[in-house]
């Protein structure tokens, strides 16, 4: 089955900084790799997603880049906010049914 | 639109007892799938349904079981409590092709 590899397990950013956290998968048949935020107490959310024929995306401060060939994908968070510190999820799929693999997280905390 | 529900958002039980736990989907969604989040297995997949049919399964043992209504509501039962069956419980619904999966917020489970 599919196993997903997500690094750093914490990163420490001072405030308008980038982050950077990088997952790899296992089976080159996922399609489609969402990431979610999780802060604390909360429910994940799904913050950007990018399928398999696409190789970068972007939504204002955040961008996800995947290389199929090397099977990983990563988000890039820049001029960080101290609420973008939570914990960020990577997974991946081959949708329509098939469950969500998840990264074992990074918790990332932006220090003012 | 209303988010995914899930009810109860906390239940403390008992070692041997039983718990069923619910979520209602984002209306027109027709595929909820669930997950365990713990802090030592992260985010895991028990199961997803979809139009009252199981398509897919984690690697949970058989006290896990779930079901899908007509309406789309799915409900998720732990029988005979184990400690370790402490957790969050998501839920996540998505429509179909299956991308962009919602989460609700959970349901804390505490066995004791």
């Amino acid at each position: 089955g599919e196993n997903v590899e997500q690094h750093p397990s914490t990163l420490s950013v001072q405030e308008g900084d980038s982050a950077v956290i990088k997952c790899t998968y296992s089976d080159s048949a996922s399609n489609y790799f969402p990431w979610y935020k999780q802060e604390l107490g909360k429910r994940p959310q799904l913050i950007i997603d990018i399928r398999s024929n696409v190789g970068e995306k972007k939504d204002q401060r955040i961008a996800v880049t995947l290389n199929k060939t090397a099977k990983h994908f990563s988000l890039h968070i820049t001029e960080t906010q101290p609420e973008d510190s939570a914990v960020y999820f990577c997974a991946a799929t081959k949708a329509a049914g098939n469950k969500l693999t998840f990264g074992g997280g990074t918790r990332v905390l932006v220090k003012p | 639109k209303a988010g995914v529900t899930q009810t109860p958002r906390y239940l403390i039980k008992t070692r041997g007892q039983q718990v069923t736990l619910s979520c209602s989907p984002i209306s027109g969604h027709r595929s909820v799938s669930w997950y365990q989040q713990t802090p030592g297995q992260g985010l895991q997949f028990l199961f997803e349904y979809f139009s009252e049919t199981q398509r897919n399964k984690g690697n949970f043992p058989g006290r896990f079981s779930g079901r899908q209504f007509s309406n789309s509501r799915s409900e998720m039962n732990v029988s005979t409590l184990e400690l370790g069956d402490s957790a969050l419980y998501l839920c996540a619904s998505t429509s179909t092709p299956a991308y962009g999966y919602t989460f609700g917020s959970g349901t804390r489970l505490t066995v004791v």
